[in-house]
């Protein structure tokens, strides 16, 4: 069963503009993760936000976690065309840090 | 150079004939996973392992074997593949399992007729 959803599906946006993707998950968590993947290749590891963490940033990258309402979402700003990808967020679960189970992603494509 | 390495690539196969996908890391990662990616689904985990010896199911161990002899290695075994089992297959390992990021392979696309 699917524990992460992200919200859109698929994305669209103009180079310069900021992305917004969002994650729901269904049980309790340890942390929270996200991850690009370019077109059939290898996940890349973006940022990993833990429980007891609200918001974290990484460069043009800002992720925030709502426990109570158990959803992350993740902010790109100043889209680049470099930042075309698929990208997923990734929980383990409480019970068992060690199963990881990722969402289904959003495809973000940036307009030039 | 610190990474994952999958082979084969890319493989096409029939229905029954047993095939292995190994999976190596060169950076003393405690865990590993192996994930099949279908479109819509995303990634789902299908096993992992903790330690050397030690390994669970994920969300869909069916059809598949693994097992950790050593620690660098984590081979995805298919005894008897069948067409449902078509898939992109990634492997991942970790430093430890509170966590940590993972590091991908670069993926194993499986077609089995």
């Amino acid at each position: 069963s699917q524990q992460g959803e992200e919200d859109p599906q698929a994305l669209s946006i103009q180079e310069g503009e900021n992305a917004t993707m969002n994650c729901s998950y269904k049980t309790s968590i340890n942390n929270l993760q996200w991850y690009r993947q370019n077109s059939g290749r290898g996940l890349v590891h973006l940022i990993l936000i833990r429980s007891n963490e609200r918001e974290k940033h990484s460069g043009r990258l800002r992720v925030t976690l709502d426990t109570s309402k158990k959803s992350s979402s993740l902010l790109i700003t100043a889209s680049r065309a470099a930042d075309t990808a698929s990208y997923f967020c990734a929980t383990d679960l409480y019970s068992s840090a060690s199963k990881i189970i990722f969402g289904s992603g959003t495809r973000l494509s940036i307009r030039p | 150079e610190a990474q994952v390495t999958q082979n084969p690539r890319y493989l096409i196969t029939v229905t029954g004939k047993k095939l292995t996908v190994t999976c190596s890391q060169n950076m003393n990662h405690e865990y590993m996973s192996w994930y099949r990616q279908d479109p819509g689904l995303g990634l789902r985990q299908i096993y992992y392992s903790m330690n050397v010896e030690v390994t669970d199911k994920g969300d869909v161990p069916e059809g598949y074997k693994v097992s950790r002899k050593e620690k660098r290695n984590f081979p995805l075994i298919l005894e008897s593949p069948s067409p449902n089992q078509t898939s992109l297959y990634f492997c991942a390992s970790s430093l430890s399992t509170d966590s940590d990021e993972q590091f991908f392979g670069p993926g194993t696309r499986l077609t089995v007729l």
